[in-house]
């Protein structure tokens, strides 16, 4: 039972850079998130899906794009990386957002 | 608009011991969840406990349990018998019961456990 895989966990990247980071779960949950972790804060929501095709902003989406295709995967897409997106990233997935969240192992994402 | 606070930084406490952490939030509405999550050093988000605001009984888990004050709007975790597993940072979360699906999170509380 793989649970919630986020990939890659460690990534450089150069100011201006896009990249994808890749969130997939198995349990056929409906809500999945994103969110970033910075030191001396809790965990802030980027953005959120309710079910495949419906995808919402959370609190600090600017420069952060997002998709549900599918059931399993949200994946997240920094369009043009900068230094103020270095950050530990986490995708989550519930059955909703008041049930219990599963959460991936992180990606450490620094922009240089 | 929603808070959670969680006022303690960093709390230490000897093993075998029982430690208490502290959270408050602020919401308008009546109907709204709370979570307790725990974060060790391998980076791992889990979830502790959870507490719907409308039952009035305290949640526990084990070791685990909380103090649920809701006309203080103050939810704290409560650990017994703490032992060196437990520490991590802790963090207090806020999910409103209407159809608005965001979480809102605390700061933070680092737990030290002294052998």
């Amino acid at each position: 039972n793989a649970g919630v895989t986020q990939t890659p966990k460690f990534q450089v990247l150069k100011t201006g850079q896009s990249m994808t980071l890749q969130c997939a779960q198995d349990m056929n949950h409906e809500y999945m998130s994103w969110y970033r972790q910075d030191p001396g804060m809790g965990l802030r929501l980027i953005h959120y899906s309710v079910g495949a095709g419906i995808t919402d902003q959370g609190e600090v989406p600017n420069g952060y794009n997002v998709s549900r295709s599918t059931t399993e995967d949200f994946p997240l897409r920094l369009l043009s990386a900068a230094p103020s997106q270095t950050s530990v990233y986490f995708c989550a997935s519930g059955r909703s957002s008041n049930q219990p969240q599963h959460f991936g192992d992180g990606t450490r994402l620094s922009i240089l | 608009a929603q808070t959670v606070t969680q006022s303690q930084p960093e709390m230490s406490v000897q093993e075998a011991e029982t430690v208490t952490l502290s959270c408050t939030y602020d919401t308008s509405e009546s109907d709204y969840y709370l979570f307790w999550y725990k974060q060790p050093p391998s980076r791992q988000m889990i979830l502790v406990i959870r507490q719907e605001a409308y039952k009035q009984q305290n949640a526990t888990e084990n070791r685990f349990s909380v103090n649920f004050q809701k006309a203080a709007k103050s939810f704290s975790l409560k650990i017994s018998d703490s032992q060196l597993g437990d520490a991590a940072m802790y963090f207090c979360a806020l999910r409103r019961g209407d159809s608005n699906y965001q979480l809102i999170w605390g700061a933070g509380t680092k737990l030290i456990i002294k052998p």
